[in-house]
């Protein structure tokens, strides 16, 4: 079964603190994507990466930076955490044969409260 | 740039009724097109995909849709609503990540919550 873990599902932080949000895919996949999503906004990507060590902008990645040392594990980090990043993050994969029409599978999401 | 627009953002419907969540899509290329579901606490998994060929798709749990590209649609359908249905459903649309690249992301709806009522 293919799987998507990330791996805190709730977080409280402060404003100002560094925070991590790590995602792990077993399924060898090289695309991965960090959405955030929000109530009447859907999904919006924050960063994506096309295989280990890259990565592309999405539509809001201020406030935000990845890293992809490893090809099953994809990290989002907020370096300064502020409170109009609480939110709902979620992490998926893609298997890049699958092109514009692969499915993503996603994680269950984190939630982050920042206070 | 494509982008996708769901029309209700709230949806009520009673067990046993038609199911229709509407999606209407931008696209300046022949669109790849995607409905998927998220249950609560849970995070979207895939309810179908129309990317060529017949117009009329079908996806798990008894949905299909169907693209009409003269309407710019793809409107999700069930005939008979149930109450494990009860969930968000997003539309979204296949994009260039940037212009003149080659890689894609899914660009997603706002969203419509289902509720399916006794």
């Amino acid at each position: 079964d293919v799987k998507v873990t990330q791996s805190s599902r709730y977080l409280v932080k402060r404003t100002g603190e560094k925070v991590f949000l790590e995602c792990v895919q077993d399924m060898d996949h090289e695309n991965m994507f960090w959405y955030r999503q929000d109530p009447g906004l859907g999904l919006r990507l924050i960063y994506f990466s096309y295989d280990v060590k890259m990565k592309e902008k999405g539509d809001i990645p201020e406030g935000y930076s990845v890293s992809r040392e490893k090809k099953e594990r994809f990290s989002l980090i907020l370096e300064s955490a502020s409170t109009n990043q609480t939110s709902m993050y979620l992490c998926a994969s893609r298997a890049a044969a699958g092109g514009t029409t692969g499915e993503l599978f996603f994680g269950e999401g984190s939630r982050l409260t920042v206070l | 740039a494509q982008s996708v627009t769901q029309l209700g953002s709230h949806v009520s419907v009673s067990e046993g009724a038609l199911v229709l969540l509407r999606c209407n899509y931008s696209s300046s290329v022949p669109p790849y097109l995607f409905w998927y579901v998220q249950y609560p606490n849970q995070g979207l998994q895939l309810l179908l995909k129309y990317t060529t060929g017949a117009t009329l798709v079908k996806g798990i749990n008894g949905f299909e849709a169907e693209f009409k590209k003269s309407e710019t649609s793809f409107h999700l359908t069930k005939p008979s609503a149930h109450m494990s249905d009860a969930a968000e459903y997003f539309c979204a649309v296949s994009s260039p990540l940037n212009s003149g690249g080659s890689n894609y992301k899914l660009t997603f709806g706002k969203g419509t919550l289902l509720t399916v009522n006794p």
